[in-house]
């Protein structure tokens, strides 16, 4: 069975910094792109990055670009996101999730608020 | 980016009835050398995140009832739920994956009549 389980997620204030790790089990990690997806509290979905299954290639939404880094280590399984100079735009919940082109397994999430 | 708009925003359906969501994207999501189109649907349940249910337009996801269907080509989509069961009430969002960053509509609010 596929599971994915975000962890990290919790209460900053603006210009804060947070890390989010996802760990991946019931598939075999390393030969899967990875993304990580938020929803925001008007219900709507935004991809905000992800990552090749090496690594070698990141993409990223033009909102979190010099902020948000995507990484991930295949011998531990897991997905990280680093949020730095965070606002309190990106106060959202943060889902990870297997990448075929569509998200075929998502994790419950891990809420980030970012408030002073 | 492409930009994904859903019609309607909310829709009550009576139980057993068809249900039928739009999805419309701004430019074409057709990938020429599979002929597949890159445009997704999910459904999400309160206090659940988003499931898959189709993809490539019209293929069902593993697992998902075949009274859910996908259909459409070029920019205009539409998901359909021939027999609306009480199980389906959800909010239903379309995903283009056709173009970096990946898009998604606002969502469609599915309640029972």
């Amino acid at each position: 069975e596929v599971q994915l389980v975000e962890s990290g997620g919790g209460l900053v204030q603006p210009g804060g910094s947070l890390r989010l790790s996802c760990t991946a089990s019931g598939f075999t990690f390393r030969t899967y792109w990875m993304s990580w997806v938020r929803q925001g509290p008007g219900q709507r979905l935004e991809w905000v990055a992800n990552i090749q299954q090496d690594g070698g290639e990141k993409n990223y939404v033009d909102s979190v670009k010099g902020r948000f880094t995507i990484s991930r280590d295949n011998a531990k399984n897991s997905l990280y996101l680093q949020m730095n100079s965070l606002r309190v735009e990106d106060t959202a919940i943060y889902y990870c999730a297997r990448d075929n082109g569509e998200l075929d397994y998502w994790g419950q999430g891990t809420l980030v608020t970012v408030s002073s | 980016d492409i930009v994904v708009t859903q019609s309607p925003d909310s829709l009550a359906v009576s139980l057993g009835e068809r249900a039928t969501i739009n999805c419309k994207s701004s430019q074409g999501v057709l990938y020429s050398p599979n002929n597949k189109h890159f445009l997704a649907w999910y459904q999400q349940k309160p206090g659940q995140p988003p499931k898959l249910l189709i993809y490539w337009a019209s293929m069902r996801a593993s697992g998902v009832p075949d009274r859910f269907s996908g259909s459409g080509s070029g920019t205009d989509f539409t998901l359909t739920i021939s027999s609306l069961q009480a199980e389906d009430v959800a909010v239903y969002f379309c995903q283009q994956y056709y173009t970096t960053p990946p898009t998604f509509g606002q969502g469609t609010r599915l309640e029972i009549k």
